[in-house]
């Protein structure tokens, strides 16, 4: 049974360009959350995807977006890159249905912006 | 909003010893949940352990405990007989419970502890 798959593993990029990370849940799992891990720091959540609709924000800008697809992956758009988006981002998911359920992490995408 | 604050950035203890790790949250809902979940340098966030708020008795895992002080909004994790596998950073979380209308929020983490294992 695959956990929760990322990619890629490590990213680099220039000021100004646009990313995208995707995500796999965990099998059975149906919501998607991303975080962003600065170096030294907790992860911050990003959002949250749910039936394909962003359901929760966290305090990050427009910049940011993302998708969920019919088969529950999900993508993090970045776009106009900053030095300050050099960071871990953390792809997690559960399953909304059971909040007894806790999040499950992935192995994260390392994105360096140059 | 939560906060989550875990006052000590490292902590260092020989194998075999019995070491506590801290964490304190602030928030204003009534149900919610509290997680620790383990780093390592692979990076993989694992989970450690899970307490829900409304009930009594302190979640066990094995060698890993907890000390939830719901008044206090103290949740403090206890490993025992620590291993050298057990060096990581080591986050507390906290998330409300979505039947508490807290919606589908976020995991809110603390800065972590750096957990080192001496031979």
């Amino acid at each position: 049974d695959a956990g929760v798959t990322q990619s890629p593993t490590h990213l680099i990029k220039t000021r100004g360009q646009q990313v995208t990370l995707r995500c796999s849940p965990k099998s059975g799992h149906d919501t998607v959350s991303w975080y962003q891990q600065a170096l030294g720091q907790g992860p911050q959540f990003i959002f949250q995807y749910y039936e394909e609709e962003e359901r929760q924000r966290g305090n990050f800008p427009d910049r940011f977006s993302g998708h969920q697809f019919p088969n529950y992956s999900s993508e993090l758009n970045v776009n106009a890159l900053l030095l300050g988006d050099s960071a871990l981002y953390l792809c997690a998911s559960s399953g909304r249905s059971d909040s007894n359920q806790p999040q499950h992490f992935g192995d994260g995408t390392r994105l360096s912006i140059l | 909003a939560q906060t989550v604050t875990q006052s000590q950035p490292e902590m260092s203890v020989q194998e075999a010893e019995t070491v506590t790790l801290s964490c304190t949250y602030d928030t204003s809902e009534n149900n919610y949940y509290l997680f620790w979940y383990k780093q390592p340098p692979s990076r993989q966030m694992i989970l450690v352990i899970r307490q829900e708020a409304y009930k009594q008795q302190n979640a066990t895992e094995n060698r890993f405990s907890v000390n939830f002080q719901k008044a206090a909004k103290s949740f403090s994790l206890k490993i025992s007989d620590s291993q050298l596998g057990d060096t990581a950073m080591y986050f507390c979380a906290f998330i409300p419970s979505m039947y508490s209308g807290g919606g589908a929020d976020g995991l809110t983490f603390g800065k972590g502890t750096h957990l080192i294992i001496q031979p």
